[in-house]
């Protein structure tokens, strides 16, 4: 079946401006998570939703940063007042429950000028 | 906060040889320890992963070990191909079992011919 995707793969802006990343989960999937990588970094994390929940919030790295999910299913992690600290791959998993498997998405390679 | 040490960050070996990569981690609540492979420009896949309730698990090369006493785990590649390049990262759940993952900050492998 299909994978988790995420668009745009490749998004180039200018300091100081919005970007919306998208993130579809696999189907059926409870749990969603972004996270960032930067070049030649390890993972790190952002936010979580599970269900209905409260998201976990506590890896996001400024109130710039705002994630949603709607309808349980499709979530967009929203940047605002771009920074070029803000440059790096943002990465999106989903798991059929919490705790489990987390399959990722392709990315989105984020470029602040 | 919870953290999750990983070691070495690069370690090269001749095909054939073994690898061995570990990680500690500082939450005891921690019972879910996942390994994933990330290739070149691609996305983050679990390859084998291990619960708290056994101590070994393997999967052809692949064998992780846990010691929830001293808080490690490791994992342990056989008979290393060229294709086995890759980064590798080790994570743990925090929280309890339905909690997100922290990850290390991984390990770059390189499989010399």
């Amino acid at each position: 079946g299909a994978g988790v995707s995420q668009s745009p793969s490749n998004k180039v802006t200018e300091k100081g401006k919005d970007v919306e990343l998208r993130c579809d989960p696999i189907s059926g999937h409870t749990a969603l998570y972004w996270y960032r990588q930067s070049l030649g970094q390890g993972l790190e994390f952002l936010i979580y939703f599970q269900g209905n929940s409260a998201p976990d919030k506590s890896g996001l790295p400024s109130d710039r940063f705002s994630a949603e999910r709607t309808g349980g299913s499709v979530s967009t992690l929203t940047i605002q007042r771009t920074q070029q600290e803000d440059s790096a791959v943002y990465l999106c998993a989903s798991s059929l429950v919490p705790g489990g498997e987390q399959f990722f998405g392709p990315g989105t390679r984020l470029t602040v000028l | 906060g919870e953290n999750v040490e990983q070691h070495p960050s690069t370690l090269s070996v001749q095909e054939g040889d073994s690898a061995v990569i570990k990680c500690t981690y500082s939450d005891s609540a921690s019972n879910y320890f996942p390994w994933y492979k990330q290739e070149l420009g691609k996305r983050p896949q679990l390859i084998i992963d291990i619960r708290s309730n056994v101590g070994e698990k393997k999967d052809q090369r692949i064998a992780v070990t846990l010691n929830k006493t001293a808080k490690h785990f490791s994992l342990h590649i056989t008979e290393t191909q060229p294709e086995d390049s890759a980064v590798y990262f080790c994570a743990a759940n925090y929280g309890g079992s339905q909690g997100n993952l922290i990850f290390g900050k991984g390990t770059k492998l390189s499989v010399k011919p």
